[in-house]
């Protein structure tokens, strides 16, 4: 079946404390990326990866880092975690850049620093 | 840059009745437009998307969306709805040419009534 699966899907955390969520995808898409949904805002891209090796900051990639070592994967580490962090996380990839814009989601990661 | 702006946070419809959910988006250049749908404790998951031709798009579960280019708008239509419908629904735009970041709007939240 073909899926974007997140882990973990719940974490509790407490400041200051490094965490990695990581997410991979079974459909070889080149495009990948992360955005964070908070009330009211919608979802907001932390971080794309365009290929291997290829990641750009999105809107709001302060706090983040990525890393795109294997197409399949693309990990999203809190070095240093914050309550402003805290938010449901979504990884989502799609083909390539010439797709016009389907995403596929994973079913979110749902982060509270303490 | 481009921008999204859902004008309702929240719909409540009574189950059978119809609905529209309305989008409008800002662009200096043309665009893909997109609505996705996110059931409670899930991922988003594509609804429908306009990329050119027709101006009224049919997607999945009945729904449908026509593009107003004068009125940059792209407002979701449904003319019966049911209780299975509850859920939030995201509108996006991507732009034709560049990266292939999908900017999200508010959300809306779809509540169906008995």
């Amino acid at each position: 079946e073909a899926q974007v699966t997140q882990n973990p899907r719940y974490l509790i955390t407490v400041t200051g404390k490094k965490l990695t969520v990581t997410c991979s995808q079974n459909m070889n898409h080149e495009y990948m990326s992360w955005y964070r949904q908070d009330p009211g805002l919608g979802l907001r891209q932390i971080y794309y990866s365009m290929n291997v090796e290829v990641t750009d900051k999105g809107d709001v990639p302060e706090g983040y880092k990525v890393s795109r070592k294997e197409k399949r994967n693309f990990p999203l580490i809190l070095e240093s975690p914050s309550p402003n962090q805290t938010s449901l996380y979504f990884c989502a990839s799609s083909l390539s850049r010439a797709n016009t814009g389907e995403l596929f989601f994973g079913e979110g990661s749902r982060l509270t620093v303490l | 840059a481009q921008s999204v702006t859902q004008l309702d946070s929240q719909v409540p419809v009574f189950e059978e009745a119809p609905v529209e959910l309305r989008c409008n988006y800002s662009s200096s250049v043309s665009v893909y437009l997109f609505w996705y749908v996110q059931y409670p404790n899930q991922g988003l998951q594509l609804l429908l998307k306009y990329l050119s031709g027709s101006t009224l798009v049919k997607g999945i579960n009945g729904f449908e969306a026509e593009f107003n280019k004068s009125q940059t708008s792209f407002h979701l239509r449904k003319p019966s709805v049911h209780i299975s419908d509850t859920a939030e629904y995201f509108c996006a735009v991507r732009l034709l040419q560049g990266a292939q970041k999908l900017v999200f709007g508010q959300g809306t939240r779809l509540t169906i009534n008995p």
